[in-house]
């Protein structure tokens, strides 16, 4: 089974619908992190948490929103989908070690998002 | 904020051959992953380079780390069509909140 799991992996939808995407962990980890991937822009990060109560915005959080539910997870909602939200979505959890430093980050399979 | 440039973008290599891809960085380098993907699949981690002149290997896959010229590079030696996929590197922000990447480079490795 995977450590970090994303679901739906494809999904086809209508402008202006609601969309959640989910992601739950295995690992144990108490960093979680939603990006985006597009071609020729690489990956980029949407929201970030490290911990329960801990929710941060990444570079491109608008038309986003994420919910942390439990350690193990972290869902992202776009509230109301545009055809420029057609992207890879990726989930991404890593460990938080005392006196380690960071420590690398661990993905799901994604989720191909297609907006219509 | 901080930007990766790969080079190259893209590479098509015979199978047996050695090859080099870069990751310059516009800022100081805190800490450098390396990844594999697979078109259309998660990131694979490889390795993480946290110290200058730092070199990490696995299998035909080496990396290192140049502080100095704020760059790191994966060498692969020998290569095989199971190299082949995009590689990508990420940097840790001042302060290690987050991960900048860079646009990956596409390598192919014909048999």
């Amino acid at each position: 089974d995977a450590d970090v799991t994303q679901t739906p992996r494809n999904r086809i939808t209508k402008t202006g619908k609601r969309i959640m995407l989910e992601c739950s962990q295995t690992k144990g980890h108490d960093r979680m992190y939603w990006y985006r991937q597009d071609p020729g822009l690489g990956l980029r990060l949407i929201y970030y948490s490290f911990d329960v109560k801990d929710i941060n915005k990444g570079e491109i959080s608008d038309g986003y929103s994420v919910s942390r539910q439990a350690q193990a997870k972290f869902s992202l909602s776009l509230e109301s989908a545009i055809p420029n939200q057609t992207a890879l979505y990726f989930c991404a959890t890593s460990a938080l070690i005392s006196g380690a430093g960071n420590q690398p980050q661990h993905f799901g399979d994604g989720t191909r998002l297609s907006i219509l | 904020s901080q930007e990766l440039e790969q080079s190259p973008q893209s590479l098509i290599v015979q199978e047996g051959k050695n090859l080099t891809i870069n990751c310059t960085s516009s800022k100081t380098l805190y800490g450098l992953y390396w990844y594999k993907q697979k078109y259309g699949e998660g990131l694979i981690f490889l390795m993480m380079l946290q110290k200058g002149g730092e070199e990490k290997s696995h299998e035909k896959i080496t990396a290192k780390l140049d502080e100095k010229k704020q760059q790191s590079s994966l060498h692969i030696t020998a290569s095989q069509p199971s190299h082949a996929g995009i590689y990508l590197c990420g940097a840790d922000s001042e302060g290690g909140s987050r991960l900048t990447f860079g646009e990956g480079t596409q390598l192919t490795v014909n048999p």
